[in-house]
């Protein structure tokens, strides 16, 4: 899996959008960009992944740059039960690939009232 | 609930006794993960099943580690002569075939005095 890159922490406030950066630059062709979070005394959850388009979903949308060495997770009207560790892991996992996910140490999100 | 159950959620053991974690996946997932996670980290692979199959084992997963599913179903992790440094969250995951995302259970918390 590739290394990916994101700042510790972040803050946002309530209903406002949370944007998170990833910088996956070493990433693979065949290497999709997956974001879990994990909201504290639970499993991680997925909430979204992406190969080359931007997707969007019920819970984020997830935008990754062209030349896909990084990515943006956001969520649109963060809540405060959005506050959570929220990782970003570049893999070729999924699919006909098993896959082992490979977490960093991800961002750990405040969303304030 | 049908998501992935583990059991139990706690436990405290003294050093040199032997545990063993159960994980029930998801029904009709075929692909079972184990990761651990220690505090402030995110979680790392421990090994992988393809129903009743190990098909990768992790370095991390020493001998004193063993983990089986033996019908392809339930499975279990057992850690002998349990050591202060296993102390961590023991988390169990499931996927079907050729999907994206894995799906976490809660985790089992271990905690070696």
């Amino acid at each position: 899996d590739a290394k990916t890159t994101q700042p510790p922490s972040m803050d946002c406030a309530e209903g406002r959008a949370a944007n998170l950066p990833c910088n996956h630059s070493t990433i693979s062709g065949n290497e999709y960009v997956y974001w879990y979070r994990q909201i504290h005394s639970q499993g991680p959850q997925y909430i979204i992944h992406g190969l080359k388009n931007n997707e969007t979903n019920e819970m984020a949308s997830l935008i990754i740059t062209e030349d896909r060495k990084s990515s943006t997770l956001i969520l649109p009207h963060a809540t405060l039960r959005d506050t959570a560790v929220y990782y970003c892991i570049a893999t070729n996992a999924g699919g006909t690939s098993y896959g082992k996910l490979t977490f960093g140490q991800g961002t750990i999100l405040t969303v304030h009232p | 609930d049908t998501g992935v159950s583990q059991d139990p959620r706690h436990k405290i053991t003294k050093r040199g006794q032997n545990v063993t974690f159960r994980c029930d996946p998801i029904s009709e997932h075929n692909r079972l993960y184990w990761y651990r996670q220690t505090l402030g980290q995110g979680p790392e692979f421990l090994t992988y099943f393809q129903n009743e199959a190990q098909l990768e084992k992790s370095r991390l997963l020493s001998d004193r580690f063993s983990a089986e599913r033996p019908k392809g179903s339930f499975s279990t992790l057992e850690i002998q002569r349990t050591e202060q440094g296993d102390s961590a969250m023991y988390l169990c995951a499931s996927s079907p075939q050729q999907a994206n995302e894995q799906f976490f259970g809660p985790g089992t918390r271990l905690t070696v005095l």
